[in-house]
């Protein structure tokens, strides 16, 4: 079955630096978008990032522009998302989601259990 | 961007009850939107894309329609764990836009 798993979250300083991994498994990795989300304390959900199949094609939220890179190797399942000049604002749950193909084009139809990102001093 | 406004942002509502959850899309989004349900504590689940088209595996009790600008997600007998939030997503443009959810509570 689909399966995706977020690791990668902590404690950060701000102004400090984190790379989020996300592993993917149970269905043909190259063949998805992939993308995150996230969600702050007691907040709704804020889309942050695609990537398409073949790394090609990156989007971005503006708030994250020029701080986050996403990133992906298809040899190993699974996709990143490096945080530089991290903020207090960034503090969130971080999704990590399939994106569906099809009608479905653009929904994330599998998403992992999400990992801790916390930036404090 | 395209912003998405869901009403209304809390909702009171029992066992057995049908509610019905809007979301207006700030611009036509044609049928490109998609639903889903956050359990506390969990991550959110895909409920209908399309605006209609129910995922697999989703109980037929949901519901979507709409297109255009005006969208609704019908939930008829409410289950216990359908307490929860819901959020609207548009899938016309990136950025790929979110509502800023409804929470349903008993």
């Amino acid at each position: 079955q689909v399966q995706v798993v977020e690791s990668g979250g902590g404690l950060v300083r701000p102004g400090g630096s984190l790379r989020l991994s996300c592993s993917a498994s149970g269905f043909i990795f190259s063949d998805y978008y992939m993308s995150w989300i996230r969600q702050a304390p007691g907040k709704g959900l804020e889309w942050v990032s695609y990537i398409s199949r073949d790394s090609r094609y990156t989007n971005y939220a503006d708030s994250v522009k020029g701080r986050f890179t996403i990133s992906r190797d298809n040899a190993k399942n699974s996709v990143d998302l490096y945080i530089k000049r991290l903020r207090v604002e960034d503090t969130a749950v971080y999704y990590c989601a399939r994106v569906g193909e099809g009608a479905a084009a653009g929904a994330g139809d599998y998403w992992g259990q999400g990992t801790q990102v916390t930036v404090s001093s | 961007d395209i912003q998405l406004t869901q009403s209304p942002s809390f909702l009171s509502a029992s066992v057995g009850d049908r509610v019905n959850i809007t979301c207006r899309a700030g611009q036509v989004i044609s049928s490109l939107l998609a639903w889903y349900r956050q359990k506390p504590g969990k991550a959110p689940e895909l409920l209908i894309y399309g605006a209609s088209t129910l995922q697999t595996g989703v109980p037929s009790r949901f519901s979507g329609s709409g297109s255009g600008t005006d969208f609704t997600l019908t939930i008829s007998n409410l289950q216990p764990e359908d307490f929860a939030s819901y959020y609207c997503q548009q899938l016309m443009t990136s950025p790929c836009n979110f509502g800023q959810g409804t929470k349903l509570e008993i």
